[in-house]
């Protein structure tokens, strides 16, 4: 079936725009996360949500960022007022609960 | 709070011969670890995991690793490395008892094959 799915793949924004990349979850799926891949830091954990519980945002590295989650599926990672570092690998997983997590491909942001 | 080290930034081995790619995690209690692995430009794949079953766990593609308590290790290995398994490797740990939780990844390890 159908992975997780992500968009854009690439985006490309100046310092101080806002973005919104998308998380499409495997159907069923009733938990989602989103993680950041960049050189200096690795692979950070930044928000899960699982069903309709309170989502865990620890991980989130500042008030610029924010998530949701409509519907029980599809998510949107929100940033606000981008910064350079910001630039990334975004990944989005999804998993039954208790179960392994399905990666996205990953949106690349690249803010100039 | 759980973590996990990767010895080894970078691995280079000749098709082949066997592979080992070390991780030590810390954990104050019995963890569920992961070893996933990323190809260029491709997502991460689940290799395999150990969540307190056998201590020996066999994964995808010939790859198996050995939860050690008393070392605090889960080794990587592969007997005989092929060209395909070039790719960056990570040891993941999850926390216990946040059943579904966040992952805490390590730096990751490249591991290159040479023909």
């Amino acid at each position: 079936g159908a992975g997780v799915s992500q968009s854009p793949s690439n985006k490309v924004t100046e310092k101080g725009k806002d973005v919104e990349l998308r998380c499409d979850p495997i159907s069923g799926h009733t938990a989602l996360y989103w993680y950041r891949q960049s050189l200096g830091q690795g692979l950070e954990f930044l928000i899960y949500f699982q069903g309709n519980s309170a989502p865990d945002k620890s991980g989130l590295p500042s008030d610029r960022f924010s998530a949701e989650r409509t519907g029980g599926s599809v998510s949107t990672l929100t940033i606000q007022r981008t910064q350079q570092e910001d630039s990334a690998v975004y990944l989005c997983a999804s998993s039954p609960i208790n179960y392994e997590q399905y990666f996205g491909p990953g949106t690349r942001l690249t803010v100039t | 709070a759980q973590s996990v080290t990767q010895l080894d930034s970078h691995v280079s081995v000749s098709e082949g011969t066997p592979v080992l790619l070390r991780c030590n995690y810390s954990s104050s209690y019995s963890p569920s670890l992961f070893w996933y692995v990323q190809h260029p430009n491709k997502g991460l794949q689940l290799l395999l995991k150990y969540t307190s079953a056998a201590t020996l766990v066999k994964g995808i593609n010939g790859f198996e690793a050995e939860f050690k308590k008393s070392e605090t290790s889960f080794h990587l290995t592969k007997p005989s490395a092929h060209m395909s398994d070039a790719a960056e490797y990570f040891c993941v740990v999850s926390p216990p008892g946040q059943q579904g939780g966040k992952l805490i990844f390590g730096q990751g390890t490249e591991l290159s094959v040479k023909p």
